[in-house]
């Protein structure tokens, strides 16, 4: 399979308690971004990397998320003491880098449940 | 900031009719980029069309047709003769040149009754 790939698929989790994500991107694809998206909504923006380097986050990212790409291929999004408004879809996506806005290829998503 | 509005939240149709999806946003810039994605019940998001500013064109794709027009900030996507395998969440999402972050609507919720 080479699309973009996440685990877990699904997490819960109690409040309070510390979790991270992975994401997969495309091989070929140099940028890679993180989204939020809690039911009935679209997704939200919080962060993307060129390579290795974080380039963007949006002020919905607090002080208890953190992103890395440490070596310009997978991402790991950390919540650290999570909160149960941290419950919510958190999808990831690649895409080529470019001036224009090409199409964004996502995962599945990790969908997180704090208790 | 962009922002796009999609006000429709549901929308129920019996296959084979057309549906017109609803898309209206806001931005300063002049040059910007508009998508429509569709987020079946699997939960990924697949990419659809995209448009620039520059190009009031409107196409068809298949089944897939879109308005754009910028006079009304609009940008209105229709699916003709819906199938039961078009029911999903449609959005609507904005980005400007030079940044890649895409600002999404609400979605609208198709259901295609067979």
């Amino acid at each position: 399979d080479t699309g973009v790939s996440q685990d877990p698929r699904h997490k819960i989790t109690k409040r309070g308690q510390n979790v991270t994500f992975r994401c997969d991107p495309i091989s070929e694809h140099n940028r890679l971004y993180w989204y939020r998206q809690t039911l009935g909504q679209g997704p939200e923006f919080l962060t993307y990397f060129q390579n290795e380097a974080q380039l963007e986050k949006s002020r919905l990212l607090s002080d208890r998320f953190s992103a890395e790409r440490p070596k310009g291929s997978f991402s790991t999004l950390e919540i650290q003491r999570t909160e149960q408004g941290d419950s919510a879809m958190y999808l990831c996506a690649s895409s080529f880098t470019s001036r224009i806005p090409n199409e964004q290829f996502f995962g599945p998503g990790t969908r997180l449940t704090v208790l | 900031a962009q922002k796009v509005t999609q006000a429709q939240t549901e929308i129920s149709v019996v296959e084979k009719e057309d549906v017109t999806l609803d898309c209206v946003y806001e931005t300063r810039d002049t040059t910007y980029y508009l998508f429509w994605y569709k987020q079946p019940p699997s939960g990924e998001l697949v990419f659809l069309i995209r448009r620039n500013s520059f190009d009031e064109q409107n196409e068809i794709s298949g089944r897939y047709s879109w308005n754009f027009q910028k006079s009304t900030s609009s940008f209105n996507f229709t699916i003709t003769a819906s199938q039961v395998v078009d029911s999903a969440v449609y959005f609507c999402a904005l980005s400007v040149y030079g940044n890649n972050r895409l600002a999404f609507g609400k979605g609208n919720q198709v259901v295609v009754i067979p």
